[in-house]
């Protein structure tokens, strides 16, 4: 157990919606990190947060956002849904804001049908 | 944009087998980081290596950063069907705070 929860685990939704993904943080972790993995394209960063501020952005698509609140737990907010949107989500977090060691999360199955 | 190329994609073993996977960049980085992943899991960090050149062993697995910080390599002495998983190289510069991680390489170990 990596300490950083996801939820929800397995997600299924119409192409057009929007959904909302959730990530705890390991306790003391200011950084929250949010990446994508399809099978054809490796695991991509999306964007980092460090305490509630934006860090880094990645190739995170206009139809996507992201947060993180006061109490650190950061959210993924996907729209428009397309069929490509399909993949795991995974969220990570580490100390500081610097990568010395990322712990992911188990990750969000979203499936646009 | 940064890249690290992984070879190879796929790789498939029987037990008692010795391995190599590659991880190469034209980017120099700060440092490196070798994670596996299993179905249904997130990636698992191994080892983080930091000076060029350095070699890191973790048990049956060794680790080598390249002198120009650009490349690394994982090998595996002997491989059991637990070291099944996917391989991910990551590699962190030190201006930015993200990971890069590399296209991954995919290993199945048989009995």
């Amino acid at each position: 157990d990596s300490g950083v929860t996801q939820t929800p685990k397995h997600l299924i939704t119409a192409t057009g919606q929007r959904v909302t993904l959730r990530c705890s943080p390991r306790s003391g972790d200011l950084s929250v990190y949010w990446y994508q993995q399809s099978l054809d394209q490796g695991l991509q960063f999306l964007i980092q947060y460090y305490n509630g501020e934006e860090r880094a952005k990645g190739n995170i698509l206009e139809r996507f956002s992201a947060q993180q609140f006061p109490d650190l737990h950061s959210e993924l907010n996907l729209s428009s849904l397309e069929l490509g949107d399909s993949a795991l989500y995974f969220c990570a977090s580490s100390v500081e804001g610097r990568d010395t060691e990322a712990f992911f999360g188990q990750g969000t199955r979203l499936t646009v049908v | 944009t940064q890249l690290l190329e992984q070879s190879p994609q796929f790789l498939s073993i029987q037990e008692g087998e010795n391995l190599t996977v590659y991880c190469n960049s034209s980017s120099v980085f700060s440092s490196l980081q070798w994670y596996r992943q299993e179905p249904g899991e997130g990636p698992v960090l191994l080892v983080t290596v930091v000076t060029g050149g350095e070699v890191k062993k973790l048990k049956r697995l060794t680790f080598q950063f390249g002198d120009a910080r650009k490349d690394s390599s994982l090998h595996i002495t002997a491989a059991q069907t637990g070291d099944t998983g996917l391989y991910l190289c990551a590699g962190l510069t030190g201006t930015a705070s993200k990971l890069t991680f590399g296209t991954g390489t995919r290993l199945q170990v048989t009995l």
